[in-house]
């Protein structure tokens, strides 16, 4: 059965890093879009990021442009979010997810989620 | 961008009774509409895509309609396991592909 297990999520200080990683096992990796999307607590749901099966093509959010780096290894089955520049608005449990569709991006399987919480 | 508007914010409803939830785009998505479950703790949940088909498992209380700015969720007959948020989700113009605010629906 498809699952996604995301790691690296914890406390980080403003202007800190951290890398965010989503194991990925019951279908063929390399054949779909990833995403990350993520939702600050208490709040409604952001996506952040999708990248193409090929990592060819990618997308990210404004609020995220230029301190984010989605990335993927089809060989390790893996997703990964590379954050920098954090600040306390990218507070949030961030949900690697696959989407329904080969070449879609409609997000049908997620992770548990993986909570980062950037404050000082 | 477009705004995904949903209402009401909260939504009380009897066990046994129907829910009807709303939501609205800022600009047409034909049919390229999704809504979410989501229950504290958990991920959110595909119950209906393509405004009206409902995902594999989703029982059949779940039925979607609307087309280019207004769609409804319904749910028949409420049952215990319902009482969660609610999200719907364009996916008609991306980047990126927009989620309304969130409909909490609970006991009442």
């Amino acid at each position: 059965q498809v699952q996604l297990v995301e790691s690296g999520g914890g406390l980080v200080k403003p202007g800190g890093s951290l890398r965010l990683s989503c194991a990925a096992s019951g279908f063929t990796f390399s054949d779909y879009y990833m995403s990350w999307i993520r939702q600050a607590p208490g709040k409604g749901l952001e996506w952040v990021s999708y990248i193409s099966s090929s990592g060819i093509n990618i997308y990210y959010a404004d609020s995220v442009k230029g301190r984010f780096t989605i990335s993927r290894d089809n060989a390790k089955n893996s997703l990964y979010l590379q954050m920098n520049s954090l600040r306390a608005e990218d507070t949030a449990v961030y949900y690697c997810a696959r989407p329904l569709f080969k070449g879609g991006l409609l997000a049908d399987y997620w992770g548990q989620g993986t909570l980062v919480t950037v404050s000082s | 961008e477009i705004v995904m508007t949903q209402s009401p914010a909260t939504l009380s409803v009897s066990p046994g009774e129907r829910a009807t939830l709303s939501c609205r785009a800022s600009q047409s998505v034909s049919s390229n509409l999704a809504w979410y479950q989501q229950k504290p703790g958990q991920a959110p949940r595909l119950l209906i895509y393509g405004a009206s088909t409902r995902a594999t498992g989703i029982p059949a209380r779940f039925s979607g309609s609307g087309s280019g700015t207004e769609f409804t969720l319904t749910i028949s007959s409420l049952q215990s396991e319902d009482f969660a948020v609610y999200y719907c989700q364009q996916f008609n113009n991306w980047p990126p592909y927009t989620f309304g605010q969130g409909t909490k629906l609970e006991i009442k």
